[in-house]
């Protein structure tokens, strides 16, 4: 089983839609938890972080679930430039490393 | 405040050459990690390391790779005898303490081997 799991996509959505991404985690000593976006040939940049208690940032909200080890993405009123590719990460406790889903890409379609 | 500097951005060897990647970090950051990103796969730890140390090598392949973080001077990702499997995009992040600190990537060197 892969560490961290997204659907891959692609979503092709319309504009003003809203999307929503999952993804599951399989170390349940996982502590932190984010949301990058990376464009095409780009590197990610960080959306946001999620938090137990969900977390919202604007159009974008982020939801955990621990006892489930699952993270997902709501993005609401879909713009053109929310076009990329949505990476979940997960870390462990102190010096551990950034752990990677393969990532969901989204188009959003004019 | 310039973000993580990474040169060269793109890079080309031939098979047997040697590939040196370069990662400034963000002022004032002292920890920087190395990850890999395979065609249509997702980013892969490498390494981690802090000023003259390698914290954490556990995503190095054992032969070929390898990393340092000098005391003055950037990072240096190292692959000697490049084969055509190395070709890939290699990241560089940066954050100022280890922990939970946000990570900030580097715009990346894409390495093609021929």
């Amino acid at each position: 089983r892969k560490e961290v799991e997204q659907d891959p996509g692609p979503f092709n959505v319309p504009e003003g839609a809203t999307v929503a991404f999952n993804c599951t985690y399989s170390n349940s000593a996982s502590q932190s938890f984010f949301w990058y976006r990376q464009d095409c040939r780009k590197e990610p940049k960080l959306l946001m972080s999620v938090y137990s208690s969900g977390n919202e940032d604007g159009r974008f909200t982020a939801q955990l679930n621990r006892a489930s080890q699952y993270i997902s993405l709501l993005i609401r009123d879909s713009k053109l430039s929310d076009s990329a590719t949505y990476l979940c990460v997960v870390k462990g406790s102190g010096n551990t490393p950034l752990v990677f889903g393969k990532g969901t890409r989204l188009s959003v379609i004019a | 405040n310039a973000g993580v500097m990474q040169n060269p951005r793109h890079l080309v060897r031939r098979r047997g050459q040697e590939a040196r990647l370069r990662c400034s970090p963000m002022k004032g950051h002292s920890h920087v990690y190395w990850y890999r990103q395979l065609p249509e796969e997702g980013l892969k730890f490498m390494v981690y390391l802090q000023k003259e140390n390698i914290i954490d090598e556990s995503g190095m392949p054992k032969e070929r790779f390898s990393a340092e973080f000098p005391k003055e001077g950037p990072s240096i990702l190292r692959i000697q005898q490049v084969v055509r499997g190395d070709s890939a995009a290699y990241f560089c992040a940066s954050s100022s303490t280890g922990g939970a600190d946000t990570q900030y990537f580097g715009p990346g060197t894409r390495l093609t081997v021929l």
